[in-house]
C-alpha cells in the first residue's frame, strides 16, 4: 500500500545551521507531496507541497523537491531559527484519496 | 477568513462515555476530514465528508462515526470510550475533495 517515511527524530541544530528531513514514499501512480509543520499546542499547518515529478515546493525559506526516481521529497532549509522548533510531517495523496502521513520529526534548534 | 475551529479544544471522558467533537470548516468549504493523532500510531485517517456525504472511510470500528449538515459543519461521536481513544482529534476542510486541506486546532481528548 501507500506509505511514507521519514526520518527519526528528533532532530538537534544550533540557529543558522543547515536542515534536511528526509522523506521517502510508496505509492503507485503520481501522488501529490507535502510537508506540513505543526507548533506545540496547534494544529497542522500546510508548510509547502509539490504536485508531479520536479517540481519544487517552497515557503518560508523551506524547499523539498519531488524525486520521482529516488521516490523522495526531502525537506530542506539554509539558515534556521529558534521559531522553526516544531514538528514536521511529509505527506502523500493520491487524486482524492486520504492523506497518510509519515510519524513526523521533531526539530529543536537553540541559541 | 476564519479558519478551521473546532470546539472543545479539550475534553475529559471516563470509560463507557461517549463524546461528540465538532468542526466547523472555513467559509465555503464543503469538504471535512477528521485525523487521530496518537504518539504511538501517529496520524491516522477517520473520515471524510463531502455536501453531507461519506464519501471515505479509514480502519476505525464502528464506535465512531460522524456526520456532516447542510452548512458543512462537522462533527463525529465516538460511543463506549475506550482508553485508547485518548488522543489529538483533528478536523480538516478544503473547498472539494481534490483542494489542500487545512486543518484546525484539535480537540485532545483524554479518556480516564
Amino acid at each position: 500500500g501507500n506509505s511514507v517515511t521519514q526520518m527519526e527524530g528528533p532532530v538537534t541544530l544550533s540557529e543558522e545551521a543547515f536542515l534536511t528531513i528526509n522523506c521517502t514514499y510508496t505509492a503507485t501512480g503520481y501522488p501529490s507531496l507535502f510537508w506540513y509543520v505543526q507548533y506545540p499546542g496547534e494544529g497542522l499547518q500546510l508548510l509547502l507541497k509539490a504536485t508531479k515529478a520536479d517540481d519544487k515546493g517552497s515557503n518560508k525559506g523551506f524547499e523539498a523537491t519531488y524525486r520521482k526516481e529516488t521516490t523522495s521529497f526531502h525537506l530542506e532549509k539554509g539558515s534556521v531559527q529558534v521559531s522553526d522548533s516544531a514538528v514536521y510531517f511529509c505527506a502523500l495523496r493520491r487524486g482524492t484519496d486520504k492523506l497518510i502521513f509519515g510519524t513526523g520529526t521533531r526539530l529543536q534548534v537553540f541559541p | 477568513k476564519a479558519g478551521v475551529t473546532q470546539t472543545p479544544r479539550y475534553l475529559i471522558k471516563t470509560r463507557g462515555q461517549q463524546v461528540t467533537l465538532s468542526c466547523s470548516p472555513i467559509s465555503g468549504h464543503r469538504s471535512v476530514s477528521w485525523y487521530q493523532q496518537t504518539p504511538g500510531q501517529g496520524l491516522q485517517f477517520l473520515f471524510e465528508y463531502f455536501s453531507e456525504t461519506q464519501r471515505n472511510k479509514g480502519n476505525f470500528p464502528g464506535r465512531f462515526s460522524g456526520r456532516q449538515f447542510s452548512n458543512s459543519r462537522s462533527e463525529m461521536n465516538v460511543s463506549t470510550l475506550e482508553l485508547g481513544d485518548s488522543a489529538l482529534y483533528l478536523c480538516a476542510s478544503s473547498e472539494d475533495p481534490k483542494n489542500i486541506q487545512y486543518f484546525g486546532a484539535g480537540t485532545r481528548l483524554s479518556v480516564l
